[in-house]
């Protein structure tokens, strides 16, 4: 099966940095990925669509400036939360669409943000 | 606008027994899909299934069966005979289909199982 990996699983970092989120699709080529933010015990958000070249869509309450995404090629997305605060701690979870399975979205193992 | 919800934010039962998850759903289209993913505690989300508005059939797999009724904007998972290792946060959601569909996926507030020895 499609397999989606992130990489760091866990970070912890101080307020006021930056830390930057990977998510690859493995052995398919995403045309679309989904990042969404889970807070302890609560439901998981979408924060943003990207489609690989162009600019992310976000979701209303999403501050683009604050969490940039690239998604520069067909396997690789990144997050990154700049000037991170400690209520940025959250599980982030990426998710990936291949164009010719427009219902179907992958989910990698989600990383751990603690800001500090 | 869509919207899903697990009415049922806990559930606890004693392993053997069986439970129904609910999950009720809105939405103006016509054609969607609705999923169902299991969140154990590592936090990483399994899928289970997947199901798209045309097709309301019921569906058994193992332990696990869903209830798909359209009348009643329905989507309900039962685990039959539950287990220790089925507890975990359980989440419903939902897909908007058809021709230039963004493919995001609109989750349900999620249903904690605990199932005790």
């Amino acid at each position: 099966g499609a397999v989606v990996s992130q990489h760091p699983s866990r970070v912890i970092c101080k307020s006021g940095t930056s830390v930057k989120i990977e998510c690859r699709s493995l052995d398919f080529q995403a045309t679309t990925m989904f990042w969404y933010r889970q807070f302890p015990k609560q439901s998981l958000m979408l924060m943003a669509t990207s489609n690989e070249g162009s600019k992310a869509t976000y979701e209303q309450g999403v501050e683009k400036d604050k969490f940039l995404i690239n998604h520069a090629s067909l396997t690789l997305s990144t997050l990154t939360v700049t000037s991170a605060h400690p209520e940025d701690s959250s599980f982030y979870i990426c998710s990936a669409r291949a164009h010719e399975e427009v219902y179907e979205q992958y989910f990698g193992p989600g990383t751990r943000l603690t800001v500090t | 606008a869509q919207k899903v919800t697990q009415a049922q934010t806990e559930i606890s039962v004693v392993e053997k027994e069986d439970v129904t998850l609910d999950c009720v759903y809105e939405t103006r289209d016509t054609t969607y899909y609705l999923f169902w993913y299991k969140q154990p505690p590592s936090g990483e989300l399994v899928f289970l299934i997947r199901r798209n508005s045309f097709d309301e059939q019921n569906e058994i797999s193992g332990r696990y069966s869903w209830n798909f009724q359209k009348s009643t904007s329905s989507f309900n998972f039962t685990i039959t005979a539950s287990q220790v290792v089925d507890s975990a946060v359980y989440f419903c959601a939902l897909s908007e289909g058809g021709p230039g569909n963004t493919g995001k996926l609109i989750f349900g507030q999620g249903t904690t199982l605990q199932v005790k020895p």
